[in-house]
């Protein structure tokens, strides 16, 4: 069982539907993040947040727009998107520090744009 | 340059030999490196962490890393069919800006 959640696990949408998909952690961990993946490929920095505050934003499109409502939830709101977002997007969560960087992942959100 | 490089494979061993898995980075600022395993479907998992020059064992994993040359490899001895998997080199570059490589696909036949 992992211990970053993530819902919804598959997501089907049109190109004018606003939805989100949303994690969340009790690890106490400090830092948070949202990972794209198209299939065969590495997941893609998407977004990171420390303390709650946005520290990397990768020049994703605006049509993504994250959140961080507290340090055990973050959430990614999706309006307008493409077909070609359709990936798995990936939460993950880790300490906070130097020498740290260990990504617990959750299982994934598959999305899917029609 | 990419920020992270691997050969994307397939890297196929029989089982029971060593398989060796290699990876470079382009950030001489880069802090700690990773290696995750991911099933098909499924999310990356960690099989090994190193922040220092040398190596690291951990059961039938060895991470090695070389600041210097800017390299990270991870050997896996005595390889079984449950280690088929695409292996992913990630690096910690600095305050959470972790950097995945494409991934080594790898084979282990029976």
């Amino acid at each position: 069982d992992t211990e970053v959640t993530q819902t919804p696990k598959h997501l089907v949408m049109g190109m004018t539907n606003k939805k989100s998909l949303k994690c969340e952690q009790h690890m106490g961990h400090r830092a948070m993040y949202w990972y794209k993946q198209k299939a065969k490929k590495p997941p893609e920095l998407m977004f990171v947040y420390s303390y709650e505050k946005l520290s990397i934003n990768e020049s994703v499109p605006s049509r993504f727009s994250p959140e961080c409502p507290n340090s055990s939830l973050l959430n990614l709101h999706l309006h307008a998107l493409q077909p070609e977002d359709s990936a798995l997007y990936l939460c993950a969560s880790s300490w906070q520090g130097e020498n740290t960087g260990e990504l617990f992942f959750g299982e994934g959100s598959r999305l899917t744009v029609l | 340059q990419k920020e992270v490089e691997q050969n994307s494979g397939p890297l196929s061993v029989p089982e029971g030999a060593i398989a060796s898995l290699n990876c470079t980075y382009s950030d001489r600022g880069s802090q700690s490196f990773f290696w995750y395993r991911q099933y098909s479907g499924k999310s990356p998992e960690l099989i090994m962490f190193i922040y220092s020059n040398g190596d690291k064992e951990d059961g039938r994993f060895t991470a090695q890393l070389n600041k210097a040359s800017q390299y990270v490899s991870l050997l896996i001895r005595d390889s079984q069919p449950s280690d088929s998997a695409t292996y992913l080199c990630a690096v910690n570059r600095r305050n959470n800006d972790m950097r995945f490589g494409a991934g080594t696909r790898l084979t282990v036949k029976p």
